[in-house]
């Protein structure tokens, strides 16, 4: 089955940095894509990765390594409106996402 | 103006009911999703059409049915709600030539009692 496991819940400090690991199997990869959910809101894209490797946008990088079934988005200089769900989603040989659960992240000061 | 838009934002509803919840798009995109959220789950995938012709299922079909009246609108009904299609219900557009990202509407928080 197809299957994508990421941390139901992480804390962090105003200013720090905090790094969210996904882990997939799915069948067959497309790509694989972050986005960020505020509660009660919509997805909001933030990343796409196909190549490994590392893909930086300003204070979010997010990172592949396809032959581990594995990335990271890895977050600097947190604020406080950077507390959301934290989605990952693989797009399978058929072009359809799996996603994961999602990561609640919460910015104490 | 948004977007990807959907009509209702909110619906309460009773055991039984036919409900609608349509889905509009301005971004020119050729394929079209519907997606229902539950907490501690992972978005999961209804229904998707790739064009105006073209309906496939998801993962979690049953009880629901779709149409894809023009490339802009794409509706999802419900023709006998049950309690356990309680959900949040998001709306998505891509453009398969810009790497299938996803937009997604404002949701569709249904409750059926």
């Amino acid at each position: 089955g197809q299957n994508i496991d990421q941390p139901t819940e992480m804390t962090a400090t105003e200013g720090a940095i905090v790094q969210i690991n996904c882990t997939y199997q799915t069948s067959g990869f497309n790509g694989l894509f972050w986005y960020q959910q505020h509660a009660g809101e919509a997805p909001t894209f933030l990343s796409y990765n196909v190549l490994d490797g590392l893909e930086e946008k300003g204070r979010f990088s997010s990172f592949l390594s396809r032959s581990k079934g594995y990335s990271y988005l890895l977050l600097k200089e947190l604020q406080m409106k950077d507390s959301a769900s934290y989605l990952c989603a693989v797009m399978d040989s058929n072009y359809q996402l799996i996603w994961g659960a999602g990561t609640k992240l919460i910015i104490k000061p | 103006d948004a977007d990807v838009t959907q009509t209702p934002r909110n619906r309460i509803t009773k055991t039984g009911k036919r409900i609608m919840l349509e889905c509009s798009q301005t971004k020119g995109h050729d394929r079209m999703y519907w997606y229902r959220q539950d907490p501690g789950l992972g978005l999961r995938l209804i229904y998707y059409s790739f064009d105006v012709k073209d309906i496939n299922k998801g993962e979690i079909s049953d009880g629901y049915s779709v149409s894809r009246q023009a490339q802009a609108k794409f509706s999802l009904s419900l023709e006998s709600a049950i309690p356990n299609q309680t959900a949040l219900y998001f709306c998505a557009t891509s453009d398969h030539q810009d790497y299938n990202e996803q937009f997604f509407g404002p949701g569709t928080r249904l409750t059926v009692l």
